[in-house]
């Protein structure tokens, strides 16, 4: 069965400093791969998807095939980054269903 | 933002009553989605449906019911709240392959 794994709960960095948030999956074939951002207290959004390849509020994910995963990156952490981070992947099996990882909060300091 | 509303966004109950949470769409998507989430567990599907009145059992299931007579609306039911079910729920559609999703505020429940 699918799996997603994001091995940090809490990432801490400065502003300014590199990100990568990690993902990890387990997948029968080719998977779609998301990237889920949610604000303190807000509903979960959208930040990126793997087949679109675009750049959203300076964040990217490449999906490594042979190292399967899908980390999600940004050059320069800004204060209002912080936030709970998700990746995500179609459930086999059907059902059009994602399966989420556990999250990873990150707290950027100033 | 998609149209997605949840009510109520706030709920503390007692243990052993029934709870229903709704979830209402106006965005005529064909799948609807009731996840938990929980620190330490992301989130979890509880239940979903792929159209009027067909639903399925998701990964947690245990203690819940939903029903979907209506295209827009999709209920989640609590049969006898427990603590376990102290939890945030959120409402989520989609309708397109791959499946992404587009998620409701939330419902903080709380079983005391």
């Amino acid at each position: 069965a699918q799996r997603v794994t994001q091995p940090e709960k809490l990432l801490s960095v400065f502003k300014g400093a590199p990100v990568e948030l990690k993902c990890n999956y387990s997948y029968s074939g080719s998977p779609e791969l998301f990237w889920y951002v949610q604000y303190s207290r807000q509903r979960l959004q959208l930040l990126l998807r793997h087949i679109s390849r675009e750049s959203i509020k300076g964040f990217t994910a490449d999906l490594n095939k042979g190292e399967t995963s899908f980390h999600l990156k940004k050059p320069f952490a800004q204060e209002e980054d912080s936030a709970m981070y998700y990746c995500a992947l179609p459930s086999e099996g059907g059902g059009n269903k994602l399966t989420f990882g556990t999250g990873t909060q990150l707290k950027v300091e100033l | 933002d998609a149209g997605i509303t949840q009510s109520p966004r706030h709920k503390v109950t007692e243990t052993g009553t029934p709870v229903t949470l709704r979830c209402h769409q106006t965005e005529n998507h064909r799948y609807m989605y009731w996840y938990r989430q929980d620190p330490g567990h992301g989130l979890r599907l509880i239940h979903y449906s792929y159209g009027v009145k067909d639903t399925d059992k998701g990964e947690v299931s245990d203690g819940y019911s939903v029903s979907r007579s209506k295209t827009e609306d999709f209920l989640l039911t609590l049969e006898s709240a427990t603590s376990s079910q102290t939890s945030v729920y959120f409402c989520a559609i989609s309708e397109s392959w791959p499946p992404e999703a587009f998620f409701g505020q939330g419902t903080r429940l709380t079983v005391v």
